[in-house]
């Protein structure tokens, strides 16, 4: 069974620092991992993914996410954070080996940039 | 292109009724798939439907239906409300194609509201 854990319920960060949210994933065959943020009364807008070649991928608002295999992680990062980038992120895995299989969400991070 | 729409934004319910919820996908898109969000068990699947077919289900009592139109729009169902069925729900849409490795986009959700 696939599945997605978010360690950290919260992460704060100053704003101009470097952000890390960090995702680990468990699927039987190959992943194809997604980001998402959410921001307050809305639907969750897709960040960027994964499905193969290149460990680091770079997405929307400068985002970028970093695959280990040996790791089973997917964490998002961003170079310097911006008080808009505040809101609610999950971490989503798709068994590429199964067609059909639905995506699973992790817990979701809530990301809190300060000024 | 016109995202994910859903209707209505919000609802308000009393115990033992039932309600509708619409969701059209963006156009083109044939999967279309629902969530409910609360903030004590997250993001949960509830089902997928793939050209008028369920094509996954998730772990919910049968009290929550759902179906796909030709147009790929699609509704959800959920009978006799009780007071755990207040959450988000999330509907999102997404293209098939051979390598199954499309996002899903989401609308913005029905704030569902069970009294």
């Amino acid at each position: 069974a696939q599945s997605v854990a978010q360690p950290e319920d919260q992460v704060n960060v100053a704003e101009g620092n470097p952000l890390t949210v960090k995702c680990t994933y468990s699927v039987s065959g190959n992943p194809y991992l997604f980001w998402y943020v959410q921001y307050p009364n809305r639907g969750l807008q897709f960040l960027l993914k994964y499905i193969t070649g290149d460990n680091l991928v770079k997405g929307s608002y400068g985002f970028e996410a970093e695959f280990n295999k040996s790791q089973t992680s997917f964490h998002l990062k961003k170079p310097s954070a911006l008080v808009s980038d505040s809101a609610l992120y999950f971490c989503a895995v798709r068994d590429n080996g199964n067609y059909g299989q639905n995506f699973v969400f992790g817990p979701g991070t809530r990301l809190s940039v300060l000024p | 292109k016109a995202g994910v729409t859903q209707t209505p934004r919000y609802l308000i319910k009393t115990r033992g009724q039932q309600v509708t919820l619409s969701c059209s996908p963006i156009s083109g898109h044939r999967s279309v798939s629902w969530y409910q969000q609360t903030p004590g068990q997250g993001l949960q699947f509830l089902f997928e439907y793939f050209s008028e077919t369920q094509r996954n289900k998730g772990n919910f009592p049968g009290r929550f239906s759902g179906r796909q139109f030709s147009n790929s729009r699609s509704e959800m169902n959920v009978s006799t409300l009780e007071l755990g069925d207040s959450a988000l729900y999330l509907c999102a849409s997404r293209i098939e194609s051979s390598s199954y490795n499309s996002p899903l986009h989401f609308g913005n959700g029905t704030r569902l509201t069970v009294t």
